[in-house]
């Protein structure tokens, strides 16, 4: 089993749309979560950063961890065809290394 | 321009035929690390340096060797590539190791080996 399990996708939503991307964790141990986003053929970004579990809210971006459901979600409002890329969740228990999903590939149609 | 470089963007190579992909950094980053990406498996760590000179292994470090002799430079060498690492390459840095937790990973763009 993964040490965190991350839906592939596609995912296909219209534009305008609330979109609900997902990462479930086996590690208790984990306590800084953040989600990437990555472009096709452009190293990831960092979208949002979370400390223990709690929402935190940018613009139309929300992130929410459950540590003891161990399972954190990204909620993008009102989708634009821009938000079309890759989410990488990832996450670690210490600064040195972060372990990733595997990305869910999203397209916003207009 | 703050950015993380690599290159080659682009690399096709023969078996057993030593590589060097140079990644270089202008932020002053001390934390600096290499992951590859394969469809299905996600970004994992191969290397990663906390400092100049000071480098440890991540997930999947093996066929792989990494050195930090300036603090902007950190290369990634494969002595004998093989073709299960043919893969889309990321070197990435940051400012962490200086007790902050709260530093964002900055990414170059990539490089994708083939290994025929």
């Amino acid at each position: 089993q993964k040490e965190v399990e991350q839906d592939p996708g596609p995912l296909s939503v219209p534009e305008g749309a609330i979109v609900s991307l997902n990462c479930t964790y086996s590690n208790s141990a984990f306590q800084y979560f953040m989600w990437y986003r990555q472009y096709s053929r452009k190293g990831p970004e960092l979208l949002m950063y979370t400390y223990s579990s709690g929402n935190k809210e940018d613009g139309r971006f929300t992130a929410q961890v459950d540590k003891s459901s161990k399972y954190i979600s990204l909620f993008i409002r009102d989708s634009q065809p821009s938000d079309s890329a890759t989410y990488l969740c990832a996450m670690s228990f210490s600064v040195r290394q972060l372990t990733f999903g595997s990305g869910t590939q999203l397209t916003v149609l207009p | 321009e703050a950015q993380v470089t690599q290159n080659p963007r682009y690399l096709i190579t023969v078996t057993g035929k030593k590589l060097t992909v140079t990644c270089s950094q202008n932020m002053n980053h001390e934390y600096m690390s290499w992951y590859r990406q394969d469809p299905g498996l996600g970004l994992r760590q191969i290397y990663y340096s906390m400092n100049v000179e000071v480098t440890d292994k991540g997930d999947v470090p093996e066929g792989y060797k990494v050195s930090r002799k300036e603090k902007r430079n950190f290369p990634l060498i494969l002595e004998s590539p093989s073709p299960n690492q043919t893969s889309l390459y990321f070197c990435a840095s940051s400012l962490w190791g200086r007790g902050s937790t709260n530093e964002k990973l900055f990414f170059g763009s990539g490089t994708q080996l083939s290994v025929l």
